[in-house]
């Protein structure tokens, strides 16, 4: 069965740190994976994704991600936090046989100034 | 602009009386779903689309309905609201392609008392 984790509820960075929230994997065919973003009293919005090609994939507000396919994981990142980026971030991997997103349980990113 | 609308935002309804909440979507996607979004238990898919007159039941259905007469409608239908079905709703729409991303709408919190 295809799977995201999810291992922190919550990540504290300071402003202007290297941020990184974690997510692992479990597919059984080609890994089709997204991470989004929800801002307070908002929908998700896409930030980036990775089908093929290059494992470093850059997404939108500066955030890029790391595909490793031998630790099957696909981690957020950024260089430098910014308190703006403070939200609630979820992964999710596409099902191949009917396009259903699963979806982690979503990790709260907090920034301090 | 490509974007997918709920309607409406906000609703607070009593036990027992049937609602509608709206989706559409402009982007011509085959692919339509409906998510709930509670504390701790991240997104949880209700029902889902992946064409016209072809629905399937998500991981939390019960309680629910949905129907697909159109391709760009894709409206929740709660016959009997319970206090237990107080939550914030997600639309989501896509293509029928690997790879794609979905859209998301702004969601609807919704109170049953």
């Amino acid at each position: 069965a295809q799977s995201v984790a999810q291992p922190e509820d919550q990540v504290n960075v300071a402003e202007g740190n290297p941020l990184t929230v974690k997510c692992t994997y479990s597919v059984s065919g080609n890994p089709y994976l997204f991470w989004y973003v929800q801002y307070p009293n908002r929908g998700l919005q896409f930030l980036l994704k990775y089908i093929t090609g290059d494992n470093l994939v850059k997404g939108s507000y500066g955030f890029e991600a790391e595909f490793n396919k031998s630790q099957t994981s696909f981690h957020l990142k950024k260089p430098s936090a910014l308190v703006s980026d403070s939200a609630l971030y979820f992964c999710a991997v596409r099902d191949d046989s009917n396009y259903q997103l699963i979806w982690g349980a979503g990790t709260k990113l907090i920034i301090k100034p | 602009e490509a974007q997918v609308t709920q309607n409406p935002r906000y609703l607070i309804t009593v036990t027992g009386k049937k609602l509608t909440v709206t989706c559409s979507q402009n982007m011509n996607h085959e692919y339509m779903s409906w998510y709930r979004q509670d504390p701790g238990l991240g997104l949880r898919q209700i029902y889902y689309s992946m064409n016209v007159e072809v629905t399937d039941k998500g991981d939390v259905p019960e309680g629910y309905k949905v129907s697909r007469k159109e391709k760009r409608n894709f409206p929740l239908i709660l016959e009997s609201p319970s206090p237990n079905q107080t939550s914030l709703y997600f639309c989501a729409s896509s293509l029928n392609r690997q790879g794609t991303e979905a859209f998301f709408g702004q969601g609807t919190r919704l109170t049953v008392v």
